[in-house]
């Protein structure tokens, strides 16, 4: 079974709009970190956002916000305010005890419309 | 830029040849890891090595092998290259090996190099 989810190989938003890309886990650990990674065209790993499996509030920084259903094993990122420079590709990992691995889902590609 | 270094960005080479990849962490970190992203097969978790150890390992072929030196820079040493070895080949650092409970660390990503095996 996959251990990240994500559904939407690509999504296409309008400039300041905001935007939902959804993320599922999987995962028999209690605790566990959630992380979006967003890489741009020239290919780098850019971190943006993390949530613990025992954080009570959804975490924010700046215009990204993490909706986390931990019953429903989510972690959908929402984009806010959405910037010509958000066109890029998503990805969301997990984190799970033991060991350190990280495991990446297949990513959503973003184009943000003028 | 995340402070991780990786060399050479890009890289040409033939079947059945050997390369060796080279990262150096952020500035104080202890943990490395490697990451291979290819078209078909996503991002995948190669091995982790902290502190010159090795921690964790992933889907890394035989033909495939890592270090961690003294100085905490890390080679990726790839050997009897295949056409399906062409990929993008990331390094990423931490501060400690992650596994503390509800740790917020994060790991940061080098640049990656960019693997054509022809």
């Amino acid at each position: 079974a996959q251990k990240i989810t994500q559904t939407q190989p690509g999504m296409f938003v309008q400039e300041k709009e905001a935007v939902t890309l959804d993320c599922t886990y999987d995962t028999s650990d209690q605790s566990y970190g959630l992380f979006w990674y967003k890489q741009p065209s020239s290919g780098e790993m850019i971190f943006l956002i993390y949530q613990g499996s025992y954080d009570e509030q959804n975490a924010t920084e700046g215009r990204y916000s993490l909706n986390f259903q931990k019953a429903r094993k989510s972690a959908n990122l929402v984009i806010s305010a959405s910037q010509l420079g958000d066109s890029a590709m998503y990805f969301c990992a997990m984190r799970e005890r033991p060991g350190n691995q990280f495991y990446f889902g297949t990513g959503t590609s973003l184009t943000v419309i003028p | 830029d995340s402070g991780v270094t990786q060399t050479p960005k890009h890289l040409i080479t033939a079947t059945g040849q050997r390369v060796t990849l080279r990262c150096s962490p952020r500035s104080g970190d202890l943990s490395v890891y490697w990451y291979q992203q290819s078209l078909d097969q996503g991002l995948q978790f190669l091995i982790h090595y902290y502190n010159g150890e090795e921690r964790a390992k992933g889907n890394i072929l035989e033909r495939f092998s890592a270090q961690q030196f003294p100085d905490l820079h890390s080679e990726l040493n790839l050997s009897s290259l295949e056409l399906g070895d062409s990929a993008l080949y990331f390094c990423a650092s931490s501060v400690t090996s992650g596994g503390a409970v509800g740790s917020r660390e994060t790991q940061y990503f080098g640049p990656g190099t960019r693997l054509l095996v022809l």
